[in-house]
């Protein structure tokens, strides 16, 4: 079955960097966009970024743009999120998500999420 | 960026009784790509509808989604205690891909 772990959240400092990972096991990796989608606490979801099969497409939300890399290693079937020049409201938590689809990308299956905390 | 606008807020229900969710997007959605999931408290979200009107697999007919270019409709037919939770509509078929605010549903 398809599982998705995340690993990779923490504490950290206002302008500070962190990686997430997303160890993707179950079903061909390479065949399916990825997406990283976000929630504050107490607060509704945000889409983050997603990335196509080979790597040939990203795209990210506004309020990340520049600040956050999405990449994908097919070899070792992960997905990575580096987030750089981290602001108090990108705190929550930080799902990885496989498209549903081979063709598309929308959240079809979901890790469990990791913390994000961003404060002094 | 496509805004989606879910309505209400918070749907006041009883077990057995009908819930009518919208989302309204600000521009047309492409190829109707647009999801439903719901969300439990503690819990990732589920993806419940794919393209305004498909189950995802395992999804009990009770939820149907309807609509096409900007209003969109999640209905579950009749309710049980699992249903109470948090629902939220996403658009992606145009990048930058955004979710709806949500729409609560509590027991009455």
């Amino acid at each position: 079955q398809v599982q998705l772990v995340e690993s990779g959240g923490g504490l950290v400092k206002p302008g500070g960097s962190l990686r997430l990972s997303c160890a993707a096991s179950g079903f061909t990796f390479s065949d399916y966009f990825m997406t990283w989608i976000r929630q504050a606490p107490g607060k509704g979801l945000e889409w983050v970024s997603y990335i196509s099969h080979s790597s040939t497409y990203t795209n990210y939300a506004d309020s990340v743009k520049g600040r956050f890399a999405i990449s994908r290693d097919n070899a070792k079937n992960s997905l990575y999120l580096q987030m750089n020049c981290l602001r108090a409201e990108d705190t929550g938590v930080y799902y990885c998500a496989r498209a549903y689809h081979s063709d598309s990308s929308e959240a079809g299956y979901w890790g469990q999420g990791t913390l994000v905390t961003v404060s002094s | 960026e496509i805004v989606l606008t879910q309505s209400p807020g918070t749907l006041s229900l009883s077990p057995g009784e009908r819930a009518t969710l919208s989302c309204r997007a600000s521009q047309s959605v492409y190829s109707n790509y647009l999801a439903w999931y719901q969300q439990k408290p503690g819990q990732a979200p589920r993806l419940l509808i794919y393209g305004a009107s498909s189950r995802a697999t395992g999804i009990p007919a009770k939820f149907s989604g309807s609509g096409s270019g900007t209003d969109f409709t999640l209905t579950i037919s009749r309710l049980e205690s699992e249903d109470f939770a948090v629902y939220y509509c996403q658009q992606y078929g145009s990048p930058p891909l955004t979710f709806g605010g949500g729409t609560k549903v509590e027991i009455k």
